[in-house]
């Protein structure tokens, strides 16, 4: 089956514009989660849904930053007012349960760049 | 609470083995590893739940020590394929959030011929 999407593959961003990155995670994986991966480094934890409820956001760095999962699949991560340090790989995984004790699936990633 | 990891880089040759160590300041209740590759997504190796359960990808196990709150990744006469950044990521006992799985920074291997 159809793995973790997500759109776009790449963006570009003046700064002060705002963004939105999209994730269609695996069919009936409760929960979703994001990621953004600075380069060389871990994926830093931003936030997590288990179905539509936004359960944990205390990775998201500024108030600038904002997801949301309203019917509990599909997500997007918003990205306000870009500044150049926001550029980084956002990195969204899904999976089947909410316990610790499922693997995450992760999606391709956007690359975002702010000029 | 980031997960500590050693080493930070390690370079092998095709048939030789190496050990990641994934420490934690918190006691866990299981230990997830992934292995990203340069320019992809992180792919699922293995998830530890039980203490000094060992679980086997190929020839990549693992094991999990409750005690001593960490976990070791062994790469076992590795191959060419065994490139890549290796990160863990535990889930804590006490936790308000199941969910929030930290990575650490990763242990880079590269495997030549």
């Amino acid at each position: 089956g159809a793995g973790v999407s997500q759109s776009p593959r790449y963006k570009v961003a003046k700064r002060g514009q705002d963004v939105a990155l999209r994730c269609d995670p695996i069919s009936g994986h409760v929960s979703l989660f994001w990621y953004q991966q600075a380069l060389g480094q871990g994926p830093e934890f931003l936030t997590y849904f288990q179905n539509e409820a936004q359960l944990d956001k205390s990775g998201l760095p500024s108030d600038r930053f904002f997801a949301e999962r309203p019917e509990g699949s599909v997500s997007t991560l918003k990205i306000q007012r870009t500044q150049q340090e926001d550029s980084a790989v956002y990195l969204c995984a899904s999976s089947l349960q909410d316990r610790g004790n499922s693997p995450l699936h992760f999606g391709n990633g956007t690359r975002l760049t702010v000029t | 609470q980031q997960p500590v990891q050693s080493p930070q880089a390690v370079i092998l040759r095709e048939g030789e083995d190496a050990v990641i160590n994934c420490s934690s300041s918190k006691a866990l209740y299981s230990v997830h590893w992934y292995r990203q590759k340069h320019g992809e997504a992180p792919v699922f190796l293995m998830i530890l739940l039980k203490g000094g359960e060992q679980k086997g990808h190929e020839k990549i196990s693992a094991s999990f020590n409750e005690k001593k709150q960490q976990s070791s990744l062994y790469l076992t006469a590795s191959q060419l394929s065994y490139s890549g950044t290796y990160f863990c990521g535990p889930i804590f006992l006490t936790t308000d959030s199941w969910g929030k799985l930290q990575f650490g920074a990763g242990t880079q291997v590269v495997v030549t011929p």
